[in-house]
């Protein structure tokens, strides 16, 4: 089956500090990419849309100054949350569907926490 | 407005048990309806997806009904198991192509006690 990864799986950080969540297709190519975050009980909700070769495309609400998204190649995607507060603490999920499928294949995540 | 909803935030059932979970959305029309199971500290793993068209799938233990006119899927796990324990995860496909980002319920806890 088709695999994503995430690295790193956990990351504490200070205050007004950067990070960077890396996303990785591992077994195929995607053009695609969507980053997710999700609160403790609560759903995911997209942040942003990740295209190979272009710029991100950020939902409402998101401040693309803010979560820096760089999609490099087909099977990589970034996330860079900049000078991050504690209310960015969250868990990071990245997802890619994989060539016409309409199902989408997560990577394991990633816990932010900003102290 | 546009909602999702999981009407159950826990489900609690006993082993071998069909535990039955529900998702209902309003001003939507999505394509297709995606159920996911998602592990505590885990990103989600896709299960199934129904196209509108379709009233019920199948695969193994699981089923999943669609019913556009009521707004509703309808998820089964037949004979429960304890390792069926963990957070159900409805997703909206409203785009007509492949490749569109999800729209993602809050999930239902189902605990299978043995």
């Amino acid at each position: 089956g088709a695999v994503v990864s995430q690295h790193p799986s956990w990351v504490i950080c200070k205050s007004g500090t950067s990070v960077k969540i890396e996303c990785r297709s591992l077994d195929f190519q995607a053009t695609t990419m969507f980053w997710y975050r999700q609160f403790p009980k609560q759903s995911l909700m997209l942040m942003a849309t990740s295209n190979e070769g272009s710029k991100a495309t950020y939902e409402q609400g998101v401040e693309k100054d803010k979560f820096l998204i760089n999609h490099a190649s087909l099977t990589l995607s970034t996330l860079t949350v900049t000078s991050a507060h504690p209310e960015d603490s969250s868990f990071y999920i990245c997802s890619a569907p994989r060539g016409s499928a309409r199902e989408q294949y997560f990577g394991p995540g990633t816990r932010l926490t900003v102290t | 407005s546009q909602k999702i909803e999981q009407n159950s935030e826990a489900l609690n059932i006993q082993e071998g048990k069909t535990a039955t979970l529900t998702c209902n959305y309003t001003n939507y029309s999505p394509a297709y309806l995606q159920w996911y199971r998602q592990d505590p500290g885990r990103g989600p793993v896709f299960l199934l997806l129904i196209r509108e068209n379709e009233k019920e799938k199948r695969k193994e233990r699981l089923k999943v009904t669609f019913d556009t006119t009521l707004k509703q899927s309808l998820f089964h796990i037949t004979a429960s198991q304890p390792a069926d324990s963990a957070t159900y995860l409805c997703a909206l496909d409203t785009s007509n192509q492949a490749g569109t980002a999800l729209i993602f319920g809050k999930g239902t806890t189902l605990s299978v006690s043995s």
